[in-house]
C-alpha cells in the first residue's frame, strides 16, 4: 500500500532552534518525494523535491531508502517558517497523483 | 507568475443539491487534478484528467462526482447530490507534461453542506 506518515501534528520551537519534520513512506518501488508548504491563508506550494537535492529557504530533505524516510530539516528556524508542511509521494507510474501525509504544523515562537 | 484559480472560494449548499466547483488551470498545462481535504484530515486525491478524459480516480470519486473541461480553459468538479460528508476544502491542481514537472495548486474552494 502507498502511504505517507507524518507522525507529528504540531511541532513547536523557538526562533533559532533546529527543526526536523518527520516523514516516512510506504511504497514498493522508487517514488518521488516532495515537501509542500501552506502558509496561512495561502495555497499549497512546492517547497522541495528529493530529485533536485537543493536547499530552499534553508530547508533540506534527504531521501533515505533504507529507512523509507524523507525528513525535512532546517538548522535555525525563523518565525516566517510557521506553516503547515505536507510530505507527499508521487508514484512513478500512472498519471502522477500525489499521496499526501496528514501534515505537520510548524509553529516558530519569538 | 501564472496561477491556478478556483471559484468560488467558499460555497454553502443544502444537502441533496448539485454543486459545481470551478478551476482555471495554468494555460499550457495538460494534466489536471482534484483533491479534497476534510477538516483535520489529510489532502486526498480524487481524480486526474488528461487528454479530455479521466486518467485515474480514487474510491472516493464515485458516481456522484464528475469532471469536465467544457471550453478548453475551465476544469470543473460536479457533485450531483451533495451529502454532509462532502464538506471539505477542494483543491484543483495542474501540471505540465514531463516527468520532472511539479503540480501547481489553486487556493481551494471550501464547500460546506448543510
Amino acid at each position: 500500500a502507498q502511504r505517507v506518515t507524518q507522525p507529528e501534528k504540531l511541532l513547536s520551537v523557538f526562533k533559532g532552534a533546529p527543526v526536523e519534520l518527520k516523514c516516512n513512506y510506504s511504497y514498493s518501488g522508487s517514488p518521488e518525494l516532495f515537501w509542500y508548504v501552506q502558509y496561512s491563508r495561502q495555497r499549497l506550494q512546492l517547497l522541495l523535491r528529493h530529485i533536485s537535492r537543493e536547499s530552499i529557504k534553508g530547508f533540506t530533505a534527504d531521501l533515505n531508502k533504507g529507512e523509507t524516510s524523507f525528513h525535512l530539516k532546517k538548522p535555525f528556524a525563523q518565525e516566517e517558517d510557521s506553516a503547515m508542511y505536507y510530505c507527499a509521494l508521487r508514484p512513478l507510474w500512472g498519471y502522477n497523483k500525489l499521496i499526501f501525509g496528514a501534515g505537520t504544523r510548524l509553529a516558530v515562537h519569538p | 507568475e501564472p496561477e491556478v484559480t478556483q471559484t468560488p472560494s467558499h460555497q454553502v449548499t443544502q444537502m441533496g443539491q448539485e454543486v459545481i466547483l470551478r478551476c482555471v488551470p495554468i494555460s499550457n498545462h495538460l494534466y489536471f487534478y482534484w483533491y479534497r481535504q476534510i477538516l483535520g484530515q489529510k489532502v486526498e486525491f480524487l481524480v486526474s484528467f488528461y487528454n479530455n478524459e479521466i486518467s485515474e480516480k480514487s474510491e472516493i470519486f464515485d458516481d456522484q462526482f464528475s469532471v469536465e473541461r467544457p471550453d478548453g480553459s475551465n476544469f470543473t468538479l460536479k457533485i450531483r447530490s451533495t451529502k454532509l460528508e462532502d464538506s471539505a476544502m477542494y483543491f484543483c491542481a495542474s501540471r505540465d507534461t514531463g516527468e520532472d514537472t511539479e503540480a501547481f495548486f489553486g487556493q481551494g474552494t471550501r464547500l460546506t453542506v448543510v
